[in-house]
């Protein structure tokens, strides 16, 4: 079956701009995780979705960083006014079952380059 | 807090030599433990978890793992390693909390030599 899918694979913009990533989770998973991966180093946990809320945020760096998922499938990572240290590989992750077991399917990421 | 640290950021091997990535967790809670795989420009697949029972597990690609509790660790091994292994791999930790977000090491690179 499809997996996740996140769009765009690259993102490049100028410093200040607005930017919005797009992960679709695998059909019928109700939790889903977006994570940072900046260059050589592991995923970090940004914000966590159980069905259309925000479940858990306390990862967001700071409120530049917003994300949403109105109808509890498709979500959107959304930063105001990047800067230059937002560039990274943005994750988006998802799980079949409610905080379950933690087994959680990454999408292949977007890369986001701040100039 | 938890935190996951492994102590090599790049192990090279020969092909068919056994391997052993190391990783070591801290926690205050119970934990469940994976190791994931990161081939290039590829998304990360998962090898193995550890969530309870048996401390030894096998994972896809004839990985296994053992969980040690009272060394806090949760090394990776193979036995004989292909030139298709060459990916970057990162242990992570799962607190028993609601949102079971992971908390990542900061990752191996494992070149695997001809």
């Amino acid at each position: 079956g499809a997996g996740v899918s996140q769009t765009p694979s690259n993102k490049v913009t100028e410093k200040g701009k607005y930017v919005e990533l797009r992960c679709d989770p695998i059909s019928g998973h109700t939790a889903l995780y977006w994570y940072r991966q900046s260059l050589g180093q592991g995923p970090e946990f940004l914000i966590y979705f159980q069905g259309t809320g925000a479940a858990d945020d306390s990862g967001l760096p700071n409120d530049r960083f917003f994300a949403v998922r109105p109808e509890g499938s498709v979500s959107t990572l959304k930063i105001q006014r990047t800067e230059r240290g937002d560039s990274a590989v943005y994750l988006c992750a998802s799980s079949p079952v409610a905080g379950g077991v933690g087994e959680q399917y990454f999408g292949p990421g977007t890369r986001l380059t701040v100039t | 807090a938890q935190s996951v640290t492994q102590l090599d950021s790049q192990v090279p091997v020969f092909e068919e030599a056994p391997v052993e990535l190391r990783c070591n967790y801290s926690s205050s809670v119970s934990v469940y433990l994976f190791w994931y795989v990161q081939y290039p420009n590829q998304g990360l697949q998962l090898l193995l978890k550890y969530l309870s029972g048996s401390t030894l597990v096998k994972g896809i690609n004839g990985f296994e793992a053992e969980f040690n509790k009272s060394q806090t660790s949760f090394h990776l091994r193979k036995p004989s390693v292909h030139i298709s292994d060459t990916a970057e791999y990162f242990c992570a930790v799962s607190s028993s909390g609601s949102a079971r977000q992971l908390t990542f090491g900061s990752g191996t690179q494992l070149t695997v030599l001809p």
